[in-house]
């Protein structure tokens, strides 16, 4: 099966950097998504690793290890408006692709 | 225009009655999605199209049946539903099915069963 785990909740303050871990057990691995969903709004893409290392973008980057089964997503100098939900999904082919999501961390900026 | 539009929003329906999701977009995309999201859950995926043929059918019961008419649209028709059917549908698109393609997402129905 596929199991993908991250933290429920994690809370931080504005301006402060955050690490939101997802770690991964899949067969047929092909990439590692993050997506990020506010209440009651549709997922959006933030990044996409599919090679080790870090991946940056802006405020965000994201970190895969692929034989520890790994990765993460840095949030700097955190704003209100990153409160959401974080969603980690790994793409698998298992004789088709498919995007399998985690449980997701609702993350949580306080002043 | 990167948009993936869903109608309804909110959609409230009894057990008897048949209802149907709609799902649109507009950049020439030909892989198109329905995932299902329970409260605090992560989306689980239901169907997948490619090339307006069903791709990917997740063992998910005949009451919800998908449907394709052309690249831009994609249906759910929903007919017979139970209380636990009750969930966020998310539809989403991506240019193809395969590789690194990131999903473009609507903003979802919010269905509840009675």
């Amino acid at each position: 099966g596929q199991n993908i785990d991250q933290p429920t909740e994690m809370t931080a303050t504005e301006g402060a950097i955050v690490q939101i871990n997802c770690t991964y057990q899949t067969s047929g691995f092909n990439g590692l998504f993050w997506y990020q969903q506010h209440a009651g709004e549709a997922p959006t893409f933030l990044s996409y690793n599919v090679l080790d290392g870090l991946e940056e973008k802006g405020r965000f980057s994201s970190f895969l290890s692929r034989s520890k089964g790994y990765s993460y997503l840095l949030l700097k100098e955190l704003q209100m408006k990153d409160s959401a939900s974080y969603l980690c999904a790994v793409r698998v082919n298992t004789g088709f692709q498919k995007l399998v999501f985690g449980t997701g961390t609702r993350l949580l900026v306080s002043p | 225009d990167t948009e993936v539009t869903q109608t309804p929003k909110h959609l409230v329906m009894g057990m008897t009655n048949k209802k149907s999701l709609k799902c649109e977009q507009h950049m020439g995309h030909r892989a198109m999605y329905w995932y299902k999201q329970k409260a605090k859950k992560p989306p689980e995926l239901m169907f997948v199209y490619s090339y307006e043929k069903l791709s990917i059918n997740e063992s998910v019961p005949s009451r919800f049946s998908p449907e394709c008419p052309n690249s831009s649209l994609l249906n759910l028709h929903l007919h017979a539903l139970q209380p636990e059917d009750s969930a966020l549908y998310l539809c989403a698109s991506s240019q193809e099915w395969k590789g690194n393609e990131k999903l473009f997402f609507g903003s979802g129905t919010q269905l509840s069963v009675l």
